[in-house]
């Protein structure tokens, strides 16, 4: 398996955009998490899912953000409009069902609104 | 709920050394999975050690191993013979087995390791 796939790895966008990560969480794995990383507050859980339902968004900071997950294959997370401040790296993460089973991350979209 | 708090944002030693990353928690759960992730800078995400609470002994890794204190509620992680490609962030996380099965991170550690 290519692991957990995000796209794009970049982006920079105008304040006021919509913008639309996506990810492509690893095969047969039930759970899958966006993470947002920035200097003042490290990893933060924004939403994850079980089985394509979201079960926690408590993260989710404001309305400008959701998140969906049509299928088992494919996720997004949509912010709309963009602001400055929401400027981190977004990461996408999936697990198995399985206790002994770790996160595996996919290589993060760097976000930068101007 | 829980919380994971990393208090050295930074260290750095020589190559070859031993250094130890501190890592303190608090939960109320008695059932739960304690990482240390490592973020080179690629910015990927890592596992590096994983420990199970019910289990006593520390977990290992070639050169990293945990010391977990369940009662103080302390997962430090030990790098030895460490090595200029261990330069990177150290995040600490907790993962509870009932109910949500999110991971928490702590702030992390960077850690550098010098020629």
């Amino acid at each position: 398996d290519a692991g957990v796939i995000q796209s794009p790895r970049h982006e920079v966008t105008e304040m006021g955009q919509e913008v639309t990560l996506r990810c492509k969480p690893i095969s047969g794995h039930d759970y899958l998490f966006w993470y947002r990383q920035t200097m003042m507050r490290g990893l933060e859980l924004l939403i994850y899912f079980n089985n394509n339902v979201p079960i926690d968004d408590s993260g989710m900071p404001e309305d400008r953000f959701s998140a969906k997950m049509p299928n088992a294959s494919f996720s997004t997370l949509k912010i709309q409009p963009s602001e400055p401040r929401d400027s981190a790296v977004y990461f996408c993460a999936s697990r198995d069902q399985g206790l002994n089973t770790e996160a595996f991350f996919g290589q993060g979209t760097r976000l930068t609104v101007v | 709920a829980q919380t994971v708090t990393q208090s050295q944002p930074e260290m750095s030693v020589q190559e070859a050394e031993t250094v130890t990353l501190s890592c303190t928690y608090d939960t109320s759960e008695n059932n739960y999975y304690l990482f240390w992730y490592k973020q080179p800078p690629s910015r990927q995400m890592i596992l590096v050690i994983r420990q199970e609470a019910y289990k006593q002994q520390n977990a290992t890794e070639n050169r990293f191993s945990v010391n977990f204190q369940k009662a103080a509620k302390s997962f430090s992680l030990k790098i030895s013979d460490s090595q200029l490609g261990d330069t990177a962030m150290y995040f600490c996380a907790f993962m509870k087995l009932e109910g949500a099965q999110k991971l928490v991170f702590g702030q992390g550690t960077r850690l550098t390791i010098n020629p």
